[in-house]
């Protein structure tokens, strides 16, 4: 089977614009759940979605946002980009959604705002 | 609050000797609790989990809810063993949010 695909490997952009990510899960898997990795802040939940429903969201601004598809690709979408959303986005996905899931990450997005 | 904590940013030891990563978490409930862990120039991956009981590539780790504790053990340390090594917690109703640890590197010299 083939892994969690991220694209692009590496964005960057300026501060104000927006920027969309996408990952591709595992086939069958319907659970994607995205986290951000920073030096200063560790690897932090951002949102996580479950056939097509957004299921749990973390502690970030309204600027950040996602979506699921039907096939249970995912996107993540922020706007108005700041200097402090330079990062790593990892997306994960699982067969299903419940505590002890295992969850398959993918190589991540490293964005980078100028 | 969930909270995940890993005192250790670095642990250095020598091949063939004990290693023991730490993990201590704070959470109301019963966690489930989870080892990730990333090779250089690899992806982010389990490890191990809590729920499972398992002992994967040698290492295991117990559940010590007195303590609230989960810490990495492995007997003999081997050089692919270097690493980064998270600790995770999933809360009951959170689905696959996960709480990580700041991660502990992992060196084992020979």
């Amino acid at each position: 089977k083939a892994g969690v695909t991220q694209t692009p490997r590496y964005l960057i952009k300026t501060r104000g614009q927006q920027v969309t990510l996408s990952c591709s899960p595992i086939s069958g898997h319907r659970s994607v759940s995205w986290y951000q990795q920073t030096p200063g802040q560790g690897l932090q939940f951002l949102f996580e979605y479950f056939s097509e429903t957004q299921r749990n969201k973390g502690n970030f601004p309204g600027r950040f946002s996602g979506r699921q598809f039907s096939n249970s690709r995912s996107e993540m979408n922020v706007s108005t980009l700041e200097l402090g959303d330079s990062a790593l986005y990892l997306c994960a996905s699982s067969f299903a959604q419940g505590a002890g899931e295992k969850l398959f990450f993918g190589s991540g997005t490293q964005l980078s705002v100028l | 609050a969930q909270r995940v904590t890993q005192p250790e940013k670095l642990l250095s030891v020598f091949k063939g000797a004990p290693v023991e990563l730490k993990c201590n978490y704070s959470y109301s409930g019963s966690p489930e609790l989870f080892w990730y862990v990333q090779y250089s120039r690899q992806r982010l991956q389990l490890l191990l989990r809590h729920i499972s009981r398992e002992s994967i590539k040698g290492f295991t780790a117990d559940l010590n809810k007195g303590e609230t504790s989960f810490h990495l053990k492995k007997p003999f340390a081997q050089e692919e063993d270097s690493a980064m090594y998270y600790c995770a917690l999933s809360g009951a109703g959170g689905g696959n949010k996960l709480v990580f640890g700041a991660g502990t590197i992992l060196r084992v010299k020979s």
